[in-house]
């Protein structure tokens, strides 16, 4: 069974600029969660998607989004970077029991 | 004060230790009891999943809740050079947040051979 795939694992940006990540959950996996990595935050949750709907959110500013697709697959978007958003983003998907599994994650950085 | 606290260590000992890592929380709402493994450069790698309070054992490694205590912990027989990395701690409280994880900040583990 494949796992959660992540596309593109690296991006280089400039400040101001948009971005938008990719994610393939495992198949038969409704959910699909979305993190962000840094050495001083930790793991923080940005946000999850269930059945194509926002289910959760983190505290995150607007300039974060995401949508999930029929399929499950998901993206998520950043708009007017700012350098405090490099970052590693992680994407995990989910049954409703079971633990959540991770993508190998996209390292955003931004200059 | 953080939902999740971790200590983050860094932890190290010898190979074929006995390795106690733990999180402490203050949700009394969480449900659910995750660790997750994170090699340098690579996504969280799912070990152990618990559901309420009790002990889980899979091969060297142990999972134990105490919803009372809001403690859980995570223990490592006979450990190895190849566990090396990052232990995190993640919970969540079900229902429709069951996809929203709180983590700990990690604790970092070096076994030496």
């Amino acid at each position: 069974k494949a796992g959660v795939t992540q596309t593109p694992r690296y991006l280089i940006k400039t400040r101001g600029q948009q971005v938008t990540l990719s994610c393939s959950p495992i198949s038969g996996h409704r959910s699909v969660s979305w993190y962000q990595q840094t050495p001083g935050q930790g793991l923080q949750f940005l946000f999850e998607y269930f059945s194509e709907t926002q289910r959760n959110k983190g505290n995150f500013p607007g300039r974060f989004s995401g949508r999930q697709f029929s399929n499950s697959r998901s993206e998520m978007n950043v708009s007017t970077l700012e350098l405090g958003d490099s970052a590693l983003y992680l994407c995990a998907s989910s049954l409703e029991e079971g633990g959540a599994f991770f993508g190998q994650g996209t390292r955003l950085t931004v200059v | 004060q953080k939902e999740v606290e971790q200590d983050p260590g860094p932890l190290s000992v010898p190979e074929g230790a006995i390795v106690s890592l733990n999180c402490t929380y203050s949700n009394s709402a969480f449900q659910y009891f995750m660790w997750y493994r994170q090699y340098s450069r690579k996504g969280p790698e799912l070990l152990m999943y618990t559901y309420s309070s009790g002990n889980k054992e899979d091969g060297r490694f142990t999972a134990q809740v105490d919803k009372s205590s809001k403690y859980i912990s995570l223990f490592i027989r006979d450990s190895q050079p190849s566990d090396s990395a990052t232990y995190l701690c993640a919970m969540s409280a079900g229902g429709t947040s069951y996809g929203k994880l709180t983590f700990g900040q990690g604790t970092i583990l070096t076994v030496h051979p």
